[in-house]
């Protein structure tokens, strides 16, 4: 049963546009939301996160948005660059649950010239 | 520089054979984790432990075993009992009750059935 979803594998953007991925959950109890991203043949790295206090974060050309009454949030890349192409995990966690982070199945962004 | 160590890098196992996957970090992390990775899905919880001699189950715990005894090493077995051995393993680790600054990941074993 999969708590997070993210329904797009895959997003083509071209360079200098926006890239939005979308996230969605099914567990309201989640209040801790995190995004990694992936290059081939390396782990995750830590992206940007977003707690349930808030309904936005930003970090340079990085913006989480979080919609908590329709259990979805999305990453906002403004503007795309290259090396930006990669596999885009969201993760999410409930406070009473520590350590365990549920994953969904990553979305792949190619950003074209 | 501080970072998660993962080896092998891909491993070959033959059928009814346990194999341990070897996790080191050097970052004083105390909270440590095993995922496993499978083709459009997401990553799942296979165990993890937030201090030295003591781990919990997670969400696919069965067929695996773990073991905590120094801090920066979490060896995970991949045991006979598991089905659907062949995945993509990935080991973390965090800094105890600060998981919102995420996890640092290793770059994965392969671990393929032959």
């Amino acid at each position: 049963d999969q708590q997070v979803k993210q329904n797009s594998p895959s997003l083509s953007v071209q360079e200098g546009r926006i890239s939005i991925l979308n996230c969605d959950y099914t567990n309201s109890m989640f209040d801790y939301f995190l995004w990694y991203k992936k290059y081939p043949a390396e782990g995750p790295t830590f992206l940007i996160s977003i707690s349930s206090i808030k309904d936005k974060n930003e970090d340079g050309r990085f913006t989480v948005f979080l919609n908590k009454s329709a259990k979805h949030l999305s990453l906002h890349i403004v503007p795309s660059q290259p090396g930006d192409s990669a596999v885009y995990f969201c993760a999410a966690s409930q406070a009473d649950s520590w350590g365990k982070f549920q994953f969904g199945a990553g979305t792949q962004v190619v950003v074209t010239p | 520089d501080g970072g998660i160590t993962q080896s092998p890098k891909y491993l070959f196992r033959k059928e009814g054979q346990n194999v341990t996957l070897s996790c080191e970090q050097n970052l004083n992390h105390d909270a440590m984790y095993w995922y496993r990775q499978d083709p459009g899905q997401g990553l799942r919880l296979i165990y993890y432990s937030q201090i030295v001699n003591d781990f919990q189950k997670g969400d696919i715990a069965e067929g695996y075993s773990v073991s905590r005894e120094k801090k920066e090493s979490f060896p995970l077995t991949v045991t006979s009992a598991q089905k659907n051995p062949t995945a993509f393993y990935l080991c973390a680790s965090s800094i105890v009750n600060r998981a919102n600054y995420g996890y640092t990941f290793g770059s994965g074993t392969r671990l393929t059935v032959v």
